[in-house]
This record gives structure tokens, sequence and C-alpha cells, in this order.
């Protein structure tokens, strides 16, 4: 499998509950991305990850967010607390050198 | 944080060359164009991306003006499949290099 992975597709969650994601990348890239899209915009930078380095978090990823990436492998985002504006497309991209891979996001409704 | 200006929506007609401008006025020297399109739930897919020459794949065509304030994206026979959002992003050259996008212009290709 050369993409990268997300898992699950969907998830719907009760508010004031936690939800974890996980993100497979492309084996050989270093480093990995999460984003946040919601309806009708672009894609939002969340954090980065250089191998198991998380090197840069946006104003975006509140205190009830964290990420993960032990071994430098696969990352998960953890969200504490949901609540209804966390409902959204989560993405994540790995790359290594030019290239750019997304997967196919976790839609997450906070119900 | 964009850093890149699009046109909200074009039209096409299929069979046509679509072509899809993009604003990038204060691109730094370093600083690469990418081009993504992304259909309705799915990731963002990479077209192409570029420096300061034009550049053709199997997808698309890249010109960048000489000054490199500004690019066009071009596929050259538009299908009903390309009707997406395609998002024109200028690599941030530091953080990670990571991908800032804009809101994207959603091209409807037409029978």
């Amino acid at each position: 499998d050369t993409g990268v992975s997300q898992n699950p597709r969907h998830k719907i969650t009760k508010r004031g509950q936690n939800v974890t994601f996980r993100c497979d990348p492309i084996s050989e890239h270093n480093r990995l991305y999460w984003y946040r899209q919601t309806l009708g915009q672009g894609p939002e930078f969340l954090t980065y990850f250089q191998n198991e380095a998380q090197l840069e978090k946006s104003r975006l990823l509140s205190d009830r967010f964290s990420a993960e990436r032990p071994k430098g492998s696969f990352s998960t985002l953890e969200i504490q607390r949901t609540e209804q504006g966390d409902s959204a497309m989560y993405l994540c991209a790995s790359n290594g050198g030019f290239g750019y891979t997304f997967g196919s996001g976790t839609r997450l409704t906070v119900v | 944080d964009a850093k890149t200006t699009q046109p909200p929506s074009m039209d096409c007609a299929e069979g046509r060359a679509a072509n899809l401008p993009c604003n990038h006025s204060t691109i730094s020297g370093n600083e690469y164009v990418y081009w993504y399109r992304q259909i309705h739930s799915q990731g963002p897919q990479y077209i192409i991306h570029g420096l300061k020459n034009n550049e053709t794949n199997e997808m698309a065509s890249l010109i960048i003006t000489e000054d490199r304030k500004s690019s066009t994206l071009i596929l050259p026979h538009a299908t009903l499949r390309d009707t997406a959002v395609y998002y024109c992003i200028v690599r941030v050259e530091r953080y990670g290099n990571k991908l800032v996008f804009g809101a994207g212009t959603i091209l409807r290709v037409k029978s």
C-alpha cells in the first residue's frame, strides 16, 4: 500500500466525549501533518511531526487537542471533551521530499 | 496565512481547456507553487508543482509568470470528472514546509 490511511472514515460522537483518530503515513515519509477542514473551506493546518517530534502546533489546536507520533510511524489525534464546533473533516498528510500525499480523512460529527 | 488568491468559481465546457488563475504576489524566491484538487468527501489530490519554470505532467500544465507573482493551471481537455475544488498553494519554506491552503476555485465542467 503506497497511500496514506486514516481510520475511522466517519465518527459520530456525543458532545463531551473523547475521540481518537489514527493516521498511517507512507512508510518512508518522515514528515506528517494534520489538517482540519470545515464545509466550504480549504484545509487548515493543525500540527506537524518530523519523525516522532512534534515541531509546530497551530493556534487552532486548543488544549483539548493532542497529537502523537510514537516511533515516527503512525500518528494519533485525540480530541477531549468534544464540542459541536469540532465537527469537521480531519485530514492527515505525509511528506518525503517534494511530494505530499493526503489521506481520505476522518469526518467527525459531534451531536 | 494563505498567500494565494483564486477566483471562487469557474465553468468550463467538456473537452475544452480549463485555465485556472492564481495570484501569489508575496511569494518568496525559494517558495514553490503547488496545485491540488479535491473532489467531494475525498482528500486533496496532488496535481503539479513548480518553482520558476513551466511544468507539465500527465494531468496538467503549470505556467508561472516570470516575476512569479501569478500562475495558471491548465487542464488541456477537461472532462466531467475534473469537476472539483482546485487549490493553488505556496509552500512555506520554514516550519516544516507545510502547505497553507486558501479557499480554492470550484471548477464545474459542463457537457
